[in-house]
């Protein structure tokens, strides 16, 4: 399953809200009608961290400005108002087929 | 607290052979699948293989088939990845991460590069 995100690169204004679009090359509806749809951050020398599951649901301690909609093939994260410790690199990933994949990234900066 | 510390990576010339470990502590370590997950540098994420609970499935990504293999002991809440005929091309940050069709708990990864 091909994963693509869009944009590749996003300059935000501190307090501005942020989107990245993620499209799957088929449906990520698994067979227990769960759609394994993740994301994460990669701040710049850090370890991936989750910050999204399941689509919408958040990992414990993500703040509430980070929002994940979707469904079938196309999904969006959403920062409701950027702050600066949100730059970094975003990727979503599939879970629901293997071998499981990730979308090529999607760099946020402050402009 | 959920911990994942991944050793084992160095220098390697092409075509040799390499074990990378992790240790895993703060969980119960035999009721979850593990992977393995690795960063090239300055690109982006690769999902490289994973392992079932009790080791009885494992699935590798096509481009390490027949060369890398993903193995676990239980006993000693330890996931290891063998690494035969390496290439520039494995050259990365290799993570092993706690999954659940996702992961959520990575280890700080361990850098392999593969050059002469």
């Amino acid at each position: 399953v091909v994963m693509t995100q869009s944009p590749l690169s996003l300059p935000v204004t501190l307090g501005q809200p942020a989107s990245i679009s993620c499209r799957s090359s088929q449906s990520l509806v698994h067979g227990d009608g769960n759609s394994y749809l993740n994301w994460y951050q990669q701040r710049p020398g850090q370890s991936p961290r989750r910050l999204i599951y399941k689509v919408s649901n958040r990992d414990s301690g993500v703040p509430d400005r980070f929002s994940g909609s979707g469904s079938g093939t196309d999904f969006t994260l959403k920062i409701s108002r950027v702050e600066a410790e949100d730059v970094g690199v975003y990727y979503c990933m599939q879970g629901t087929h293997g071998p499981f994949t990730f979308g090529q990234g999607t760099k946020l900066e402050i402009k | 607290e959920v911990q994942l510390v991944e050793s084992g990576g160095g220098l390697v010339q092409p075509g040799g052979s390499l074990r990378l470990s992790c240790a895993a502590s703060g969980f119960s370590f035999r009721s979850y699948w593990m992977s393995w997950v690795r960063q090239a540098p300055g690109k982006g994420l690769e999902w490289v293989a994973n392992i079932k609970e009790d080791g009885s499935e494992k699935y590798h990504v096509e481009s390490v088939k027949g060369r890398f293999t993903i193995s676990r002991d239980n006993a000693k809440n330890s996931l290891y990845l063998e690494m035969n005929s390496l290439r520039a091309e494995d050259t990365a940050v290799y993570y092993c991460a706690r999954e659940d069709r996702g992961f959520e708990y990575w280890g700080q990864g361990t850098l392999v590069t593969v050059s002469s």
